[in-house]
């Protein structure tokens, strides 16, 4: 059973450009979040989701930034827009229906603006 | 609102000796608390975690333990090992049963351990 997958790993862009981020959760995984991680500092939560439904964006900046999980297909983070102030790891995590204690963690997408 | 706080934000140890960091956590709604281990440029794992109807827990070399009423738990380390050396991160989430609540995780600011040889 493969882990969370997130991709890319590493993720250059120049300040005005967009940034699109994957995450597929584990098999069998319906619940997904997102967590930014700035140098040096903690997690925050950005976004929680289940298939074709946001539960918690209370973590979202209220621009530039969406998230998304359809029926088909990998959660995807997506920020327009990009500034310097964006760059960061961006972790993803997944739990599965009925048991949502554990959060199983992504191997992150660093994100370099230029 | 929520907030985790964590302390210390650095811990060298010698190896062989205990480690202990501990959280605080300001929503009594708070129902679930897990610690993860993060080494360098690596994604979070978690290592342990407390439910608010237990008091401690232990699993080999670490243990946690909660203060439902202070709103305190720590994390314990013993014989510590150079392999042990990462950033911990302690958290604090109120559960999905707790009306209107979600499943986001508040992290603490995590601490730096260092397990010297």
């Amino acid at each position: 059973n493969a882990g969370v997958m997130q991709n890319p790993r590493h993720l250059v862009r120049r300040r005005g450009q967009e940034a699109r981020l994957r995450c597929s959760p584990m098999k069998g995984h319906s619940h997904v979040y997102w967590y930014r991680q700035l140098p040096e500092e903690g997690l925050k939560f950005m976004v929680y989701l289940q298939k074709e439904n946001i539960i918690d964006e209370s973590g979202m900046p209220k621009e530039r930034f969406s998230a998304e999980f359809p029926k088909e297909g990998p959660s995807i983070l997506r920020i327009q827009q990009v500034v310097r102030g964006d760059s960061a790891a961006y972790f993803c995590a997944s739990s599965p229906p009925r048991q949502t204690n554990e959060q199983f963690f992504g191997p992150g997408t660093r994100l370099t603006v230029l | 609102g929520e907030n985790v706080e964590q302390h210390p934000s650095t811990l060298s140890v010698q190896e062989g000796d205990s480690a202990v960091i501990k959280c605080t956590y300001s929503d009594s709604a708070s129902n679930y608390f897990p610690w993860y281990k993060q080494e360098l440029g690596k994604r979070p794992q978690l290592i342990i975690d407390i439910r608010s109807n237990v008091g401690e827990k232990k699993d080999q070399r670490i243990a946690v333990t909660l203060n439902k009423t202070a709103k305190h738990f720590s994390l314990h380390i013993t014989e510590t090992q150079p392999e042990d050396s990462a950033v911990y991160f302690c958290a604090a989430r109120k559960g999905p049963f707790y009306g209107g609540a979600t499943n986001k995780l508040i992290f603490g600011t995590g601490t730096l351990l260092a397990v010297q040889p």
